[in-house]
């Protein structure tokens, strides 16, 4: 199984900062990676896909790079509804497999 | 808008299986495109792909719980359904069912990220 390293696994940052998450493959996953960000008592939301492509309907402020098997994802200024746990997948193996998940709280 | 709602017993009994089922509303299940996937996230944890299934039929597990998961379709009802036998208190979790756009191939396995979500559904497993 590929394994996915996030980090760091919580931060806290005030509103308009940058906040930068990264996820590391245990092995070669190319650009298939995604990114989603979960609010508390709620279901994951898609953010990005094939590691730097955002999906409908997402604010520009949300990025992500990387290929192979390093990744970033970035909030370019931090907002209060921003609030969540952020996890990244890879889908370039089966079985599929996450992250651990970043908290991301506002300081 | 494409909607998926899980449904199903939020307590199991030890030993026994776990059944749930995930009702698709505004598109069809049988879209060539999509597989359709479970993942469960215990409390307070991180999120674990159990598997997936396409309209055909065709069935995808992890292997971390392939004895023990099957997954079916019922195209007529545009519903997938989960059975998960032998449970413990390890399978205590939120339950999700989710579309998943087919975007490659790991031999000949689909992959694919998850665009939509159920809302999830707790699912216990106490006496």
């Amino acid at each position: 199984d590929i394994q996915m390293t996030q980090s760091p696994s919580s931060l806290s940052a005030s509103v308009g900062d940058r906040v930068t998450i990264t996820c590391q493959a245990s092995q070669d996953i190319r650009s298939y990676l995604s990114w989603y960000q979960q609010k508390p008592g709620k279901a994951p939301e898609l953010l990005i896909y094939d590691a730097s492509n955002l999906e409908r309907g997402v604010p520009s402020r949300f990025r992500g790079s990387g290929s192979g098997t390093d990744f970033t994802f970035t909030i370019s200024s931090l907002q209060p509804e921003d609030i969540a746990t952020y996890f990244c997948q890879q889908y370039d193996n089966v079985p599929l497999t996450f992250g651990g998940g970043t908290k991301v709280e506002i300081k | 808008q494409l909607q998926l709602q899980e449904s199903g017993p939020g307590l199991v009994k030890p030993s026994e299986t776990l059944s749930l089922i995930c009702t698709v509303s505004g598109g069809s299940i049988s879209s060539s495109t999509y597989y359709w996937g479970w993942i469960r996230q215990p409390p307070g944890k991180g999120l674990e792909w159990i598997g997936s299934i396409y309209y055909s039929g065709s069935t995808y597990y992890n292997p971390s719980l392939n004895s023990r998961v099957t997954i079916s379709v019922d195209t007529s009802k545009n519903l997938f359904s989960l059975k998960l036998s032998s449970v413990t208190a390890a399978d205590t979790a939120v339950y999700y069912c989710a579309r998943g756009p087919l975007r490659g191939y790991s031999g000949y396995d689909p992959t694919y990220y998850f665009d939509y979500w159920g809302q999830g559904t707790l699912v216990t497993v106490s006496s």
